[in-house]
């Protein structure tokens, strides 16, 4: 079955402990992407990835970061967390180029505390 | 000024009514998304089109670029309807970047 996947799907933490969040799609979709969605606020982006090893920042990047070391992987990275950033993160992949259809992950709900 | 406007923000209707979500945005487009999410889950993609008008059973989504506008019509709504519905566009020029709406949070009433 074709899908993205995200780990964890909830998560409580602590300010300052660094965490990743995985991201991992099956169909071999270059451009992949991280959204933060918050009340009053919607889906803002974080980074994008158009493939392997070329990222690039969305609207919101700051205390975030990612890689692209392969093609089904993106994970999100937060080195040291705040309260700010908890919020709801999803990761999205599509083909690439023209290809817009968008593909969601299940969402991971992140709570810093 | 936000660049993606939807109204109306929420949204109760009666089961069977006939439902418009709309949709204006402000920016060059390559394509138009509406996504659905439901309370605690996640999105899923109902529609992506770049001209004219796509139906998916109950769903209508119609799109008009030179008005810069898209609706999405429900007909025959029915409870499991109620969710969010959010527009999203592809900015023109762009890596495929998409921009949102805030969303319209719909609720059906048996």
């Amino acid at each position: 079955e074709a899908q993205v996947t995200q780990n964890p799907r909830y998560l409580i933490t602590v300010t300052g402990k660094k965490l990743t969040v995985t991201c991992s799609q099956n169909m071999n979709h270059e451009y992949m992407s991280w959204y933060r969605q918050d009340p009053g606020l919607g889906l803002r982006q974080i980074y994008y990835s158009m493939n392997v090893e070329v990222t690039d920042k969305g609207d919101v990047p700051e205390g975030y970061k990612v890689s692209r070391k392969e093609k089904r992987n993106f994970p999100l990275i937060l080195e040291s967390p705040s309260p700010n950033q908890t919020s709801l993160y999803f990761c999205a992949s599509r083909l690439g180029g023209i290809s817009y259809e968008q593909y969601f992950g299940p969402g991971t709900r992140l709570t810093v505390t | 000024k936000n660049e993606v406007e939807q109204s109306p923000q929420n949204l109760t209707a009666q089961e069977g009514e006939f439902i418009t979500i709309n949709c204006s945005y402000s920016v060059g487009i390559s394509a138009l998304h509406w996504l659905q999410q439901h309370p605690g889950g996640g999105i899923v993609s109902l529609f992506m089109l770049s001209s004219g008008k796509k139906k998916h059973g109950r769903l209508i989504a119609t799109i008009n670029i030179q008005e810069k506008h898209s609706s999405l019509h429900i007909t025959a709504s029915h409870p499991r309807d109620s969710a969010v519905y959010i527009c999203a566009v592809v900015l023109r020029g762009s890596q495929g970047n998409l921009i949102f709406g805030k969303g319209t949070k719909l609720s059906v009433k048996p």
